[in-house]
């Protein structure tokens, strides 16, 4: 079935060691978000892709950093992951804002 | 002020009873509503869009107030599955049609 993958569900990584989240999608949606949600809170949008181009939401900290090399892929880095980035990641597309479709979300713990 | 606000809850409701929720907006512009559903730990799955002139599926109704600019989410009947976390969600045209999350509503359906 067409759907949005992301690898791999849970992640521990080490306080201000590097770590990438992937997520890849089989329904050729141009649009692909990274949100971080935590306990009881909404989820936050952190960038867009909108076909190759580069959307940041100006509240995001520049510790996170965004790749799509493809349709397919799109990646998120943290580059020095603190206690606070412990999260819910999401990955989701869409098709130009319509029919919104989530991964299963990768669940990040810093230690 | 939140632009999307809820009642975060928990609603703890016997089993068989009816259950509402309410979600208001701050952005009159918005276009597009949704109630998502999130269970524990898990992404977002969309439950329902809200049309203007209201849409029921099953159990579920929902209801758009643009003058008062609220949505609303009426379960009947309710099951010990409906226990889950009820997002209320809104985009607006211009924005790349992005997704304005409230903090959801908890449901707690008890035997």
């Amino acid at each position: 079935d067409a759907m949005v993958i992301q690898n791999p569900r849970y992640q521990v990584t080490q306080f201000g060691k590097p770590v990438t989240l992937s997520c890849s999608q089989t329904l050729n949606h141009n649009v692909m978000y990274w949100y971080q949600q935590k306990s009881s809170q909404a989820p936050k949008l952190l960038f867009h892709y909108y076909d190759k181009d580069f959307n940041n939401e100006a509240d995001t900290p520049d510790n996170f950093q965004s790749r799509r090399p493809n349709t397919s892929f799109c990646f998120l880095d943290i580059r020095s992951p603190g206690l606070g980035d412990a999260a819910m990641y999401l990955c989701a597309t869409s098709i130009r804002g319509l029919g919104y479709t989530f991964g299963s979300g990768t669940r990040l713990t810093v230690v | 002020r939140k632009e999307v606000e809820q009642d975060p809850g928990p609603f703890n409701v016997p089993e068989g009873a009816t259950v509402a929720f309410n979600c208001t907006y701050s952005n009159s512009a918005s276009q597009s509503f949704f109630w998502y559903r999130q269970d524990c730990r898990k992404e977002p799955k969309l439950l329902m869009s809200v049309y203007s002139s209201g849409n029921e599926d099953g159990r579920f109704t929902a209801q758009l107030n643009r003058a008062s600019q609220y949505i609303s989410l009426l379960i009947r009947d309710s099951k010990l599955s409906d226990s889950a976390t009820y997002l209320c969600v809104v985009s607006t045209a211009g924005s790349n049609y992005q997704l304005i999350w409230g903090a959801g509503t908890k449901l707690i359906i008890k035997p």
